[in-house]
């Protein structure tokens, strides 16, 4: 299947401090990218719907201005969490649509001290 | 609002069928998925069956989809130890922004040699 590539796998910082996750389209263009986020033991909570070259889509309780999503080519789309907190602790999974398939990437576990 | 049900666990000895069972609530879905993610790793996509279809075969795996009840159910035959991991039966859901997916919480499937 078509492969998406997620870094950095594991991040820790402090309080505060604002955390970068990327998240590439390695064999395809992905017009749209979805970003999720998954307590331990729980399901994927869809957080935000990105779309190459226009702002993104949040659902509902999810703060844009502390989840910033860009998505600016085909094949990269950004998280980047501000100001971190540590019950912004969690495990953030991006993923891409090909035609019908979702693929997902390996997934980023953030701690945040 | 969209939800889609699982139950939680299941625990089956090697060489045994294993059967994960599904509810959604979207009958706009187009497709059902299954998803397998093992422990602290993104998600594989196992399957996944269009909604005007009854069942679906692939190796192991067979996805039998009743749409008049909203029941989608995974078959693994012949279940190994390395097909322990939690099993995410996810439906599509379009929304403004894209189609994105609506996961249920997850069926930890352990298996016992």
């Amino acid at each position: 299947g078509a492969v998406v590539s997620q870094h950095p796998s594991r991040v820790i910082c402090k309080s505060g401090t604002s955390v970068k996750i990327e998240c590439r389209s390695l064999d395809f263009q992905a017009t749209t990218m979805f970003w999720y986020r998954q307590f331990p033991k729980q399901s994927l909570m869809l957080m935000a719907t990105s779309n190459e070259g226009s702002k993104a889509t949040y659902e509902q309780g999810v703060e844009k201005d502390k989840f910033l999503i860009n998505h600016a080519s085909l094949t990269l789309s950004t998280l980047t969490v501000t100001s971190a907190h540590p019950e912004d602790s969690s495990f953030y999974i991006c993923s891409a649509r090909v035609s019908e398939k979702l693929f997902f990437g390996s997934g980023t576990q953030l701690s945040v001290l | 609002g969209e939800d889609v049900e699982q139950s939680l666990f299941l625990s089956v000895r090697e060489g045994d069928s294993s059967v994960i069972n599904c509810t959604y609530t979207d009958s706009s879905s187009t497709y059902l998925y299954w998803y397998k993610q093992e422990p602290g790793a993104g998600l594989q996509l196992l399957t996944y069956i269009f909604s005007n279809m009854d069942m679906k075969q692939d190796q192991r795996l067979t996805v039998l989809l009743n749409k008049k009840d909203k029941h989608l159910s995974l078959r693994i035959a012949d279940t190994q130890t390395g097909d322990s991991a939690i099993y995410f039966c996810a439906e599509s859901l379009a929304n403004q922004a894209g189609t994105a997916l609506i996961f249920g919480k997850g069926t930890t499937l352990s298996v016992s040699s």
